[in-house]
Order: C-alpha cells, then sequence, then structure tokens
C-alpha cells in the first residue's frame, strides 16, 4: 500500500522557520518526482514546488522563490520542505504528492 | 501562469443524475512529447485530494468506469455518469504541462 506521511508543521511565529517532512513507502521513491501543494483554509488547491526523481532540478511558485527549498533523501524515502522567513500568507495545510498519490497533510499555521 | 478556468463553481445534484464540469485553459497543454497532462482530482470532504484521471482520459486504478474525460488543447470536460453519494466533494483540474503548474479554481458537487 502507498503511503505518503506528511509530518513537522505546526504553529509558528512570521519571519521563523520550519521544515515539514513526508515519508514515502509502498513505491520506489527515487523513481519519481515530487511536489509539494497547499491549501489555505477553504480555499482552492496551490502547487508549491517541485523536485525531480533524482533532486537535480527544482521549480519553485514565485511567491515562496528564494524562501522555500525542497529538497530529497532517496535513501530515505522522504522529501522535504524548509520554509524560512514565513508569512501569515503561507498558512495552509501542505500536502505531499507523487502527482498519483497525496498525503493526508499538515497543517502550518504561521500567527504571532 | 497558465490560468485554469473551471465551470461552474458548484452543482447541485441528486443521485444517480449525470454531470459535466469543464476546464479551459489560458494556453495549450500539449507538451513537447505530444502527450496532455492535464489530471483531475477529486477531494472528498476533510480528505486530502484523490486523482481520479490523467492525461485528459486515463482512468486511476480502482476508479468506477461512471468516471469519464475528454478534451484537447485548451478545453476539457469530466463527465460523472450516476452520481452515487460517494462522489461529492470538491473536483479540480489540474495542468502538469507548463511550470509553474496551476488548479482549477474547483467544482464543488452536492446533493440535492
Amino acid at each position: 500500500e502507498v503511503q505518503l506521511v506528511e509530518s513537522g508543521g505546526g504553529l509558528v511565529q512570521p519571519g521563523r522557520s520550519m521544515k515539514l517532512s513526508c515519508a514515502a513507502s509502498g513505491f520506489t521513491f527515487s523513481n519519481y518526482g515530487m511536489a509539494w501543494v497547499r491549501q489555505a483554509p477553504t480555499k482552492g488547491l496551490e502547487w508549491v514546488a517541485t523536485i525531480s526523481y533524482d533532486g537535480s532540478s527544482t521549480y519553485y511558485r514565485d511567491s515562496v522563490k528564494g524562501r522555500f527549498t525542497i529538497s530529497r533523501d532517496n535513501a530515505k524515502s522522504t522529501l522535504y520542505l524548509q520554509m524560512n522567513s514565513l508569512r501569515s500568507e503561507d498558512t495552509a495545510t501542505y500536502y505531499c504528492t507523487s502527482n498519483r498519490y497525496w498525503g493526508q497533510g499538515v497543517m502550518v499555521t504561521v500567527s504571532s | 501562469d497558465v490560468v485554469m478556468t473551471q465551470t461552474p463553481p458548484s452543482l447541485s445534484v441528486a443521485i444517480g443524475q449525470s454531470v459535466s464540469i469543464s476546464c479551459k485553459s489560458s494556453q495549450s497543454l500539449v507538451a513537447s512529447d505530444k502527450n496532455t497532462y492535464l489530471n483531475w482530482l477529486l477531494q472528498s470532504p476533510g480528505r486530502s485530494p484523490k486523482r481520479l484521471i490523467y492525461q485528459v482520459s486515463k482512468l486511476d486504478s480502482g476508479v468506477p468506469d461512471r468516471f469519464s474525460g475528454s478534451g484537447s488543447e485548451k478545453d476539457f470536460t469530466l463527465k460523472i455518469s450516476r452520481v452515487e453519494a460517494e462522489d461529492l466533494g470538491v473536483y479540480y483540474c489540474l495542468q502538469g504541462t507548463h511550470l509553474p503548474r496551476t488548479f482549477g479554481g474547483g467544482t464543488k458537487l452536492e446533493l440535492k
């Protein structure tokens, strides 16, 4: 059974940092590009960042470029999202996805 | 960025009824490899998104054949024949041809 399990969310003050993790199992993680997608409360889905299967290529939406870093450890089958200089508008549920499969999501709240 | 315009924003249906959802893109979604990367997702209440259809018309395994996707270039449609209670939720189209990836605004399918 494929599983994507996010962790690392919570409440953080504006300007601070947070790192999300996504542990993958049930498929060959190292064969697939991965992405983070977020959903602000009561809003639609918004793509955040994508990383290639081997980590050699990364892409970000403009609003997070320079603040967020997507990375992966294929030996651990884990995807990461390092989020720096967090803003209130980053408040959302963050999902990791292989495109085919989605995690259950982790909530990030940026507030003082 | 490619804008995905999804209509209608909401649909009220009776069980057993058939419905269609439209998704129009601001640019052609035909990629350089000649494939068209247009997905349909369903987010059931309180759940993470689930992919139903990829590359316009290919059903993911386990998805009932009541669901069908069609379209080309910039104009796409999701059809649900004989709606069942488990089909209720918010449907999103997602283009995977261009970066950044972009979602439609969603169509909320509710019971009449």
